[in-house]
């Protein structure tokens, strides 16, 4: 089974709205983390935002909310107030376990985003 | 600081030859990784090293070998490159401590084509 599903391809959102990407996760360990990813064209790996299993509040990072729903094992990206540059690729990872050492990352195979103006 | 560095940036192999990658970052971190990329798919992991002297297999570690060569260094190793490789390869590094908060930061990428 794939531990991260990401059922959007693609996505359309208008330049100044807020635009919801999708991210559901399959694991039997209680603890993990979830990242999301923006990958522009130019090809660069860009870390947007963090959500452990533990945390109580949804992480935010400026224009970036993570939305975890940890009984229905989601954890959607919001982006608020669109803007022309966040029109990329995205990608949700997850780790799992909290032992010392590597950190190994499961990614989705992405949504692309595209803004218009 | 120049973050993770990757070189080739591109490199066209022809079916049978051999290269390696060379990944090296500045920020002190004890583990490193190898992704390859390939279109319609996500990242998945190749090798990883938790810390210096340690490398491990990930999802994906058929035809390819690994060195951790000291703290900053960790290169990847087409033995005997072929089509199916060809592919964009992702160096990444981060924090090994306990706990999950540690992001990977990644470098620029090579683009691989092998003929």
């Amino acid at each position: 089974a794939q531990k991260i599903t990401q059922t959007q391809p693609g996505m359309f959102v208008q330049e100044k709205e807020a635009v919801t990407l999708d991210c559901t996760y399959d694991t039997s360990d209680p603890s993990y983390g979830l990242f999301w990813y923006k990958q522009p064209s130019s090809g660069e790996m860009i870390f947007l935002i963090y959500q452990g299993s533990y945390d109580q509040q949804n992480a935010t990072e400026g224009r970036y909310s993570l939305n975890f729903q940890k009984a229905r094992k989601s954890a959607n990206l919001v982006i608020s107030a669109s803007q022309l540059g966040d029109s990329a690729m995205y990608f949700c990872a997850m780790r799992e376990g909290l032992g010392t050492g590597a950190n190994n990352l499961f990614f989705g195979t992405g949504t692309r985003l595209t803004v218009i103006p | 600081n120049a973050g993770v560095t990757q070189t080739p940036k591109f490199q066209v192999l022809k079916t049978g030859q051999s290269m390696t990658l060379q990944c090296a970052q500045d920020m002190n971190h004890n583990s490193m990784y190898w992704y390859r990329q390939d279109p319609g798919m996500g990242l998945r992991l190749i090798y990883y090293s938790a810390s210096e002297g340690t490398t491990d297999k990930g999802e994906v570690p058929n035809g390819y070998n690994v060195s951790r060569l000291n703290k900053r260094e960790f290169s990847l190793r087409l033995e005997s490159a072929a089509p199916s490789q060809t592919s964009v390869y992702f160096c990444a590094s981060s924090d090994g401590g306990w706990g999950f908060t540690y992001e990977q930061y990644f470098g620029p990428g090579t683009r691989l084509t092998v003929t």
